[in-house]
């Protein structure tokens, strides 16, 4: 199957600051990477998503990059505000095989902005 | 639209009962999920399915069983609870499971259950 690896697990930042977060995959078969961010008390929400024919996608603050070769893929937070506290997971997803269309999670970083 | 919707928000359960957790969804979406997450674990795939009639089985399937009847709902058995499932369940789903679309996998706002 698929193993996303995701870092770190926490991570304090000052407001105003960027964040990044890394993850890793294991198979050269996904081709789909979506970042969810999870409040308190609710369901994981998309923010962003890239696929593998495209190596950055940004949108105003956060932006994803991809590195096919070596399979990672990151999330920077730039300007980092208080309400950009919460757990964020990246996923993959197999574009073949017979898990195809299965979403694989990273265990999540926990991101606290400090003000 | 209310999206997916998971019933009950909270539920206490001893050991041995059997409970069902209940989600739906009105999107239309064929694929629908269920996760549990668990602190430092993220989130493991228990059951999907990808169009009524059709179940599969997840990363960690013991002990749940699943049906899909309809596209709207996608029910979550608890057969004989263990302390093991004390765990939050979120459903999800999406318009269509294929590679070929790159499609937003919308959750539900959780189920925290205790098992005693």
């Amino acid at each position: 199957g698929e193993n996303v690896e995701q870092h770190p697990s926490t991570l304090s930042v000052q407001e105003g600051d960027s964040a990044v977060i890394k993850c890793t995959y294991s198979d050269s078969a996904s081709n789909y990477f979506p970042w969810y961010k999870q409040e308190l008390g609710k369901g994981p929400q998309l923010i962003i998503d890239i696929r593998s024919n495209v190596g950055e996608k940004k949108d105003q603050r956060i932006a994803v990059t991809l590195n096919k070769t070596a399979k990672h893929f990151s999330l920077h937070i730039t300007e980092t505000q208080p309400e950009d506290s919460a757990v964020y997971f990246c996923a993959a997803k197999k574009a073949r095989g017979s898990t195809l269309g299965r979403l694989y999670f990273g265990r999540g970083t926990q991101l606290t902005v400090w003000p | 639209n209310a999206g997916v919707t998971q019933t009950p928000k909270f539920q206490v359960l001893k050991t041995g009962q059997s409970m069902t957790l209940q989600c739906a969804q009105d999107m239309n979406h064929e694929y629908m999920s269920w996760y549990r997450q668990d602190p430092g674990m993220g989130l493991r795939l228990i059951h999907y399915s990808v169009g009524a009639g059709i179940t599969d089985q997840g990363e960690v399937p013991n002990g749940y069983n699943v049906s899909r009847s309809t596209t709207e709902d996608f029910p979550l058995r608890l057969l004989s609870a263990a302390p093991s499932q004390t765990s939050v369940y979120f459903c999800a789903s999406s318009y269509d499971h294929r590679a070929i679309a790159y499609n937003e996998q919308f959750f539900g706002p959780g189920t925290r259950l205790t098992v005693l």
